[in-house]
Order: structure tokens, then sequence, then C-alpha cells
């Protein structure tokens, strides 16, 4: 049981430059989230979607698009990468049932931007 | 927008007592997590308590839920080396069409002294 992947784990990017990450889990959750960490900061989120086929804007979208083409799929896109998106990228997913939102993560994209 | 706060750090002997605070913005959260994160990994929910309830215990650890003053605590009893980690706190503010997205806090940094 994989649960939930990313790909890369790391990443080193020149400014300008497009990049996706990768997120995929095989839990049949219908809720996927992308977040980023940076020190002092905390948790915020980017994007999400409910389900197969929606998606939605978190706190930080600016920069950042998803799809979601089908249940087990998430990925981000930074279209030009610019230097403040060096953080770390968690993906996350969950099942939305009566108000309870347990998420699980998957293990993180370490992404720099020179 | 909304802000849970919670202290950035803190740090106790091994054997002792932690205890984390947090403080949430909406008193409608149905439910309140605290979620663990291990150096170089993903988020993993540790609790949660639902909004109807004061207290929950679970083995070493207590949650306690002053809805009046919307402070949420997790007491960690004997803590041990291996609790050493980031903890967030998590409310779920209802944000309309069925969605219930997490709103993190900053996150606790625990540390452990042997």
């Amino acid at each position: 049981i994989a649960g939930i992947t990313q790909a890369p784990t790391s990443q080193i990017l020149a400014a300008g430059r497009r990049m996706t990450l990768r997120c995929t889990q095989d839990m049949r959750h219908n809720a996927m989230y992308w977040y980023r960490q940076d020190l002092g900061l905390g948790l915020r989120l980017i994007h999400y979607s409910n389900t197969a086929g929606t998606t939605g804007k978190g706190e930080v979208p600016d920069g950042y698009s998803v799809s979601r083409a089908n249940t087990d799929d998430f990925p981000l896109t930074l279209a030009s990468a610019v230097p403040s998106q060096t953080s770390v990228y968690f993906c996350a997913s969950s099942v939305l049932a009566g108000g309870f939102n347990e998420q699980f993560f998957g293990p993180g994209t370490r992404l720099t931007v020179l | 927008g909304e802000d849970v706060e919670q202290s950035l750090f803190l740090s106790v002997r091994e054997g002792d007592s932690s205890v984390i605070n947090c403080t949430y913005t909406d008193s409608s959260s149905t439910y309140l997590y605290w979620y663990k994160q291990e150096p170089g990994a993903g988020l993993q929910l540790l609790t949660y308590i639902f909004s109807n309830m004061d207290m929950k215990q679970d083995q070493r650890l207590t949650v306690l839920l002053n809805k009046k003053d919307k402070h949420l605590s997790l007491r960690i009893a004997d803590t041990q080396t291996g609790d050493s980690a980031i903890y967030f706190c998590a409310e779920t503010p209802y944000s309309g069409a069925g969605s219930y997205q997490l709103t993190f806090g900053k996150g606790t940094k625990l540390s452990v002294i042997p």
C-alpha cells in the first residue's frame, strides 16, 4: 500500500522554467490538496480539489495551477518559476465525510528556484 | 485572513509533561485537529476532538477544548525523545458548498531534552 506519493523528492530549478510536481494517491480519496510549507509561515493551502473534475483556489494560488482529470492524480504546475516559490510542497488527500477531514500527507517535494 | 495561533517553540525534559496551546478563530469548526510532523516527513494526524466535547484522552495524549475562549491544548504525558517533532493545530472553518478546508497554525516545535 503506497498511500500518497510525490515526485520528484527534490528539485533545483532555474527561474522562468516550467515545473510540474506530481502527486498520486491509491486510497480512492475524493479530495486532494496542495500546500507549501515555509519557515515561520507554517502550512498554506495553494489549491484543492473536492472531487475529480473540480478544483478550487486556496490561500496562496498565484503562480500555480492544478488539474484533476481523475481520482488518483493531482499535479501542481508552476508555469514560470520565481525564487519566492522556493519551498517544501506537500500533497494531501482525504475523504470528506460529515465535516471530518483527516488529511493524509505525502512525503513532500523540496523545490529550490534560483 | 483568519489565523490559528500557537507558540513556535517548546522545550521539555524527557519524562515531563508537554502542553502545547492553540487559539483558533472560527466557532463553527466542527472538528479540531492536532497533526504531528517528524523531521523530513509530511504531517500525520495525531488526534482530534469534536466540537461538542471538552476533553479527549488517548493513551499519553489529552486534548482540552474551551469553546468559549476558542482555546485548544494538547498535553503529552511522560514525554519521550521520540515525541520531538512539530505539532500543528488545525481548525475546519466552514467555507460553503460542503467544503471543510483545514486552516493550520504555524506549528510548535517540541524539543525533548534527554
